[in-house]
Protein backbone atom coordinates (compact mmCIF):
# COMPACT_ATOMS: atom_id res chain seq x y z
CA UNK A 1 0.00 0.00 0.00
CA UNK A 2 2.90 2.22 -0.54
CA UNK A 3 1.25 5.41 -2.19
CA UNK A 4 4.73 6.98 -3.04
CA UNK A 5 7.29 5.48 -4.47
CA UNK A 6 11.04 6.14 -5.29
CA UNK A 7 12.18 3.32 -7.86
CA UNK A 8 15.65 4.79 -8.17
CA UNK A 9 17.43 4.50 -4.63
CA UNK A 10 20.22 5.69 -5.69
CA UNK A 11 21.97 8.21 -8.63
CA UNK A 12 24.85 9.92 -9.55
CA UNK A 13 25.53 12.92 -11.52
CA UNK A 14 28.63 14.89 -12.15
CA UNK A 15 28.98 18.91 -10.90
CA UNK A 16 27.74 20.78 -12.86
CA UNK A 17 24.95 18.84 -14.63
CA UNK A 18 21.46 18.48 -13.92
CA UNK A 19 20.06 16.16 -11.20
CA UNK A 20 16.63 14.64 -11.96
CA UNK A 21 14.70 13.06 -8.92
CA UNK A 22 11.51 11.03 -9.44
CA UNK A 23 8.37 9.82 -7.79
CA UNK A 24 5.34 8.40 -8.34
CA UNK A 25 2.19 8.61 -6.40
CA UNK A 26 -0.93 6.51 -6.64
CA UNK A 27 -3.52 8.60 -4.96
CA UNK A 28 -5.14 11.42 -6.59
CA UNK A 29 -6.89 13.25 -3.32
CA UNK A 30 -3.27 14.99 -2.32
CA UNK A 31 -3.09 18.36 -2.30
CA UNK A 32 0.51 18.60 -2.11
CA UNK A 33 3.60 17.41 -2.73
CA UNK A 34 7.15 17.75 -1.27
CA UNK A 35 10.94 17.24 -1.43
CA UNK A 36 12.92 17.15 1.54
CA UNK A 37 16.57 16.75 1.61
CA UNK A 38 18.47 14.95 4.35
CA UNK A 39 22.28 14.08 5.09
CA UNK A 40 23.63 11.51 7.27
CA UNK A 41 23.13 11.95 11.13
CA UNK A 42 20.63 14.55 10.57
CA UNK A 43 16.83 14.87 9.94
CA UNK A 44 14.99 16.11 6.74
CA UNK A 45 14.99 19.04 5.85
CA UNK A 46 12.44 20.68 3.92
CA UNK A 47 13.50 22.05 0.49
CA UNK A 48 10.69 22.63 -2.07
CA UNK A 49 6.63 21.88 -2.23
CA UNK A 50 3.74 22.38 -5.19
CA UNK A 51 0.21 22.49 -4.82
CA UNK A 52 -1.67 20.04 -6.80
CA UNK A 53 -3.39 23.54 -8.89
CA UNK A 54 0.05 23.73 -9.97
CA UNK A 55 2.38 22.15 -12.64
CA UNK A 56 6.07 23.84 -11.80
CA UNK A 57 7.67 25.53 -8.82
CA UNK A 58 10.75 27.01 -8.70
CA UNK A 59 13.13 28.37 -6.18
CA UNK A 60 16.81 28.61 -7.26
CA UNK A 61 18.73 25.79 -8.46
CA UNK A 62 15.77 23.47 -7.73
CA UNK A 63 12.28 22.97 -10.03
CA UNK A 64 9.70 20.86 -9.07
CA UNK A 65 7.30 19.62 -11.79
CA UNK A 66 4.26 18.02 -11.13
CA UNK A 67 2.37 15.72 -13.86
CA UNK A 68 -0.98 15.17 -12.45
CA UNK A 69 -2.05 13.00 -15.38
CA UNK A 70 0.77 10.41 -14.76
CA UNK A 71 0.87 10.77 -11.39
CA UNK A 72 4.58 11.75 -11.47
CA UNK A 73 6.76 14.60 -9.44
CA UNK A 74 9.80 15.18 -10.07
CA UNK A 75 13.09 17.26 -8.90
CA UNK A 76 15.45 19.20 -11.14
CA UNK A 77 18.66 20.49 -9.71
CA UNK A 78 20.40 22.62 -12.17
CA UNK A 79 23.24 23.12 -11.75
CA UNK A 80 24.32 20.40 -9.19
CA UNK A 81 26.92 21.20 -6.86
CA UNK A 82 28.56 18.58 -4.29
CA UNK A 83 27.17 20.08 -1.28
CA UNK A 84 23.76 19.06 -3.25
CA UNK A 85 24.48 14.87 -2.35
CA UNK A 86 21.97 13.54 0.16
CA UNK A 87 18.98 11.84 0.44
CA UNK A 88 15.88 13.02 -1.09
CA UNK A 89 12.72 12.04 0.01
CA UNK A 90 9.45 13.13 -1.98
CA UNK A 91 6.30 13.33 0.20
CA UNK A 92 2.95 14.02 -0.29
CA UNK A 93 0.13 15.32 2.16
CA UNK A 94 -3.44 14.44 2.27
CA UNK A 95 -5.85 16.96 2.23
CA UNK A 96 -8.95 17.57 4.74
CA UNK A 97 -8.89 17.26 8.29
CA UNK A 98 -6.23 14.32 8.55
CA UNK A 99 -3.62 16.32 6.42
CA UNK A 100 -0.57 14.35 7.35
CA UNK A 101 2.43 14.11 4.78
CA UNK A 102 3.17 10.38 3.72
CA UNK A 103 6.99 9.89 2.21
CA UNK A 104 8.64 7.86 0.05
CA UNK A 105 11.74 5.70 0.74
CA UNK A 106 14.31 8.43 -0.82
CA UNK A 107 16.67 8.41 -3.02
CA UNK A 108 20.49 8.77 -2.42
CA UNK A 109 21.89 11.70 -4.88
CA UNK A 110 25.83 11.51 -5.13
CA UNK A 111 27.22 14.50 -6.93
CA UNK A 112 30.55 13.96 -8.29
CA UNK A 113 33.28 16.80 -8.56
CA UNK B 1 19.76 26.48 19.81
CA UNK B 2 18.86 23.63 18.01
CA UNK B 3 15.06 23.66 16.87
CA UNK B 4 14.13 20.00 17.62
CA UNK B 5 16.13 17.67 19.49
CA UNK B 6 15.69 14.25 20.56
CA UNK B 7 17.84 12.32 23.31
CA UNK B 8 19.20 9.62 23.06
CA UNK B 9 21.02 9.71 19.61
CA UNK B 10 21.66 6.00 19.89
CA UNK B 11 19.89 3.20 22.32
CA UNK B 12 20.41 -0.22 22.35
CA UNK B 13 18.30 -2.26 24.97
CA UNK B 14 17.21 -6.05 24.80
CA UNK B 15 13.92 -7.08 24.15
CA UNK B 16 10.89 -6.99 26.87
CA UNK B 17 12.67 -3.57 27.98
CA UNK B 18 10.42 -0.83 28.44
CA UNK B 19 12.16 2.67 26.74
CA UNK B 20 11.65 6.04 26.24
CA UNK B 21 12.98 8.51 23.62
CA UNK B 22 12.30 12.68 24.47
CA UNK B 23 11.91 15.45 22.04
CA UNK B 24 11.80 18.72 22.50
CA UNK B 25 11.12 22.09 20.26
CA UNK B 26 11.97 25.80 20.63
CA UNK B 27 10.07 26.73 17.72
CA UNK B 28 6.78 27.52 19.24
CA UNK B 29 5.50 25.49 17.20
CA UNK B 30 1.63 24.34 18.18
CA UNK B 31 1.76 20.73 16.57
CA UNK B 32 4.50 17.75 16.86
CA UNK B 33 5.07 14.25 15.28
CA UNK B 34 6.86 11.07 16.14
CA UNK B 35 7.99 8.99 12.36
CA UNK B 36 9.72 5.47 12.33
CA UNK B 37 12.08 5.13 9.69
CA UNK B 38 12.11 1.51 8.74
CA UNK B 39 14.53 -1.23 7.09
CA UNK B 40 12.86 -0.16 4.05
CA UNK B 41 13.86 3.77 4.49
CA UNK B 42 10.20 4.77 4.71
CA UNK B 43 9.63 7.26 6.38
CA UNK B 44 6.16 6.31 8.55
CA UNK B 45 4.15 8.54 10.87
CA UNK B 46 3.49 7.20 13.93
CA UNK B 47 1.76 10.37 15.53
CA UNK B 48 0.38 13.47 15.09
CA UNK B 49 -0.31 15.48 18.42
CA UNK B 50 -1.18 19.42 18.56
CA UNK B 51 -3.14 20.92 21.81
CA UNK B 52 -5.89 19.69 20.59
CA UNK B 53 -6.06 16.18 19.40
CA UNK B 54 -3.95 13.03 19.21
CA UNK B 55 -4.10 11.32 15.66
CA UNK B 56 -2.55 7.75 15.76
CA UNK B 57 -1.89 6.15 13.15
CA UNK B 58 -3.66 2.65 13.17
CA UNK B 59 -1.15 0.29 11.84
CA UNK B 60 0.80 1.60 15.51
CA UNK B 61 0.76 -1.07 18.34
CA UNK B 62 -0.50 0.62 21.07
CA UNK B 63 2.57 -0.49 23.51
CA UNK B 64 3.95 2.94 21.27
CA UNK B 65 2.54 5.73 23.44
CA UNK B 66 3.25 9.54 22.85
CA UNK B 67 3.77 11.50 26.05
CA UNK B 68 3.25 15.53 26.04
CA UNK B 69 3.83 17.11 29.16
CA UNK B 70 4.06 20.44 27.28
CA UNK B 71 3.35 22.07 23.90
CA UNK B 72 7.07 22.22 23.29
CA UNK B 73 7.45 18.63 24.18
CA UNK B 74 6.49 15.09 22.68
CA UNK B 75 7.92 11.71 24.29
CA UNK B 76 7.51 8.06 22.93
CA UNK B 77 7.18 5.56 25.70
CA UNK B 78 8.09 1.94 24.36
CA UNK B 79 7.04 -1.01 26.33
CA UNK B 80 7.91 -4.34 25.90
CA UNK B 81 9.97 -3.80 23.05
CA UNK B 82 10.65 -5.95 20.02
CA UNK B 83 13.07 -6.61 17.65
CA UNK B 84 11.18 -5.30 14.91
CA UNK B 85 11.13 -2.27 17.34
CA UNK B 86 14.61 -1.62 15.85
CA UNK B 87 14.75 1.62 13.52
CA UNK B 88 15.67 5.46 13.56
CA UNK B 89 12.82 7.44 14.92
CA UNK B 90 12.67 10.88 13.83
CA UNK B 91 10.61 13.53 16.26
CA UNK B 92 9.27 16.34 14.07
CA UNK B 93 7.17 19.41 14.48
CA UNK B 94 5.51 22.30 12.84
CA UNK B 95 3.06 25.23 13.11
CA UNK B 96 -0.42 23.66 12.21
CA UNK B 97 -1.27 20.39 11.73
CA UNK B 98 -0.02 18.94 7.91
CA UNK B 99 2.14 22.18 7.63
CA UNK B 100 4.57 21.04 4.73
CA UNK B 101 7.45 22.34 5.97
CA UNK B 102 7.67 20.06 9.06
CA UNK B 103 11.31 20.41 10.86
CA UNK B 104 13.23 17.05 12.59
CA UNK B 105 15.34 16.29 15.07
CA UNK B 106 18.21 14.55 14.26
CA UNK B 107 16.86 10.90 15.12
CA UNK B 108 17.61 8.20 17.66
CA UNK B 109 18.72 4.95 16.10
CA UNK B 110 16.91 2.50 18.27
CA UNK B 111 18.46 -1.50 18.30
CA UNK B 112 16.68 -4.23 20.07
CA UNK B 113 18.88 -7.05 21.11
Amino acid sequence: DQQVKQNSPSLSVQEGRISILNCDYTNSMFDYFLWYKKYPAEGPTFLISISSIKDKNEDGRFTVFLNKSAKHLSLHIVPSQPGDSAVYFCAVRVGGSARQLTFGSGTQLTVLP
Amino acid sequence: DTAVSQTPKYLVTQMGNDKSIKCEQNLGHDTMYWYKQDSKKFLKIMFSYNNKELIINETVPNRFSPKSPDKAHLNLHINSLELGDSAVYFCASSQGLGNTEAFFGQGTRLTVV
